[in-house]
């Protein structure tokens, strides 16, 4: 399906920027969303999840928005490197009637430029 | 530590020959397992899922099968492969206790078909 989905294709950065990739879902009783990093020939890499209990989780130069009023989910990178240049997927939990499978949007590809 | 293999990493098959793609994962019990298909500059689309062995469930209709003959092996065939079927394809692997986590891939299959 394609619930979720993605508002800009590329994204261009300086080296030490902050990024902001956006998402957008539409199934409002999703309740879990994961943002993943894919490099160029390699499977997709886990990078943050989130639950539907939350609103923001942080990790390592990394951090998630979710704003459930408006369906929005959001991925900031702080200072951002070169080898953060990669696709970037949001993703959904399609819970137990698929097997809690993911359900990706199309990808945002972050272009970090020295 | 959990890894997933996959391979071959790269297939060049002729329309009409058949498909065997196997994955198996390693340092988990009971996962339950995934395969996706990636098109160029696309998104992941959920192909199979199965919650245990010999138990499949297919997201789309199409000219793919799959199996799980074991616990920790999932196999994505064809009798015939067609145009169509070229793409990254990519298995992965979710632990089964906590429903709502993240899923975890293998590097993947390019697969042509000439």
């Amino acid at each position: 399906g394609e619930s979720v989905g993605l508002h800009l294709p590329t994204l261009s950065v300086q080296e030490g920027d902050n990024s902001i990739i956006n998402c957008a879902y539409s199934n409002s009783a999703s309740d879990y969303f994961i943002w993943y990093k894919q490099e160029s020939g390699k499977g997709p890499q886990f990078i943050i999840d989130i639950r539907s209990n939350m609103d923001k989780r942080q990790g390592q130069r990394v951090t998630v928005l979710l704003n459930k009023t408006v369906k929005h989910l959001s991925l900031q990178i702080a200072a951002t490197q070169p080898g953060d240049s990669a696709v970037y997927f949001c993703a959904e939990n399609l819970g137990s009637n698929s097997g809690y499978a993911l359900n990706f949007g199309k990808g945002t590809s972050l272009l970090v430029t020295p | 530590s959990q890894t997933i293999h996959q391979w071959p990493a790269t297939l060049v098959q002729p329309v009409g020959s058949p498909l065997s793609l196997e994955c198996t994962v390693e340092g988990t019990s009971n996962p339950n397992l995934y395969w996706y298909r990636q098109a160029a500059g696309r998104g992941l689309q959920l192909l199979f899922y199965s919650v245990g062995i010999g138990q499949i469930s297919s997201e789309v209709p199409q000219n793919l099968s799959a199996s799980r003959p074991q616990d920790r092996q999932f196999i994505l065939s064809s009798k015939k492969l067609l145009l169509s079927d070229s793409g990254f394809y990519l298995c992965a692997w979710s632990g089964r206790i906590f429903m709502n986590s993240p899923l975890h891939f293998g590097n993947g299959t390019r697969l042509t078909v000439t």
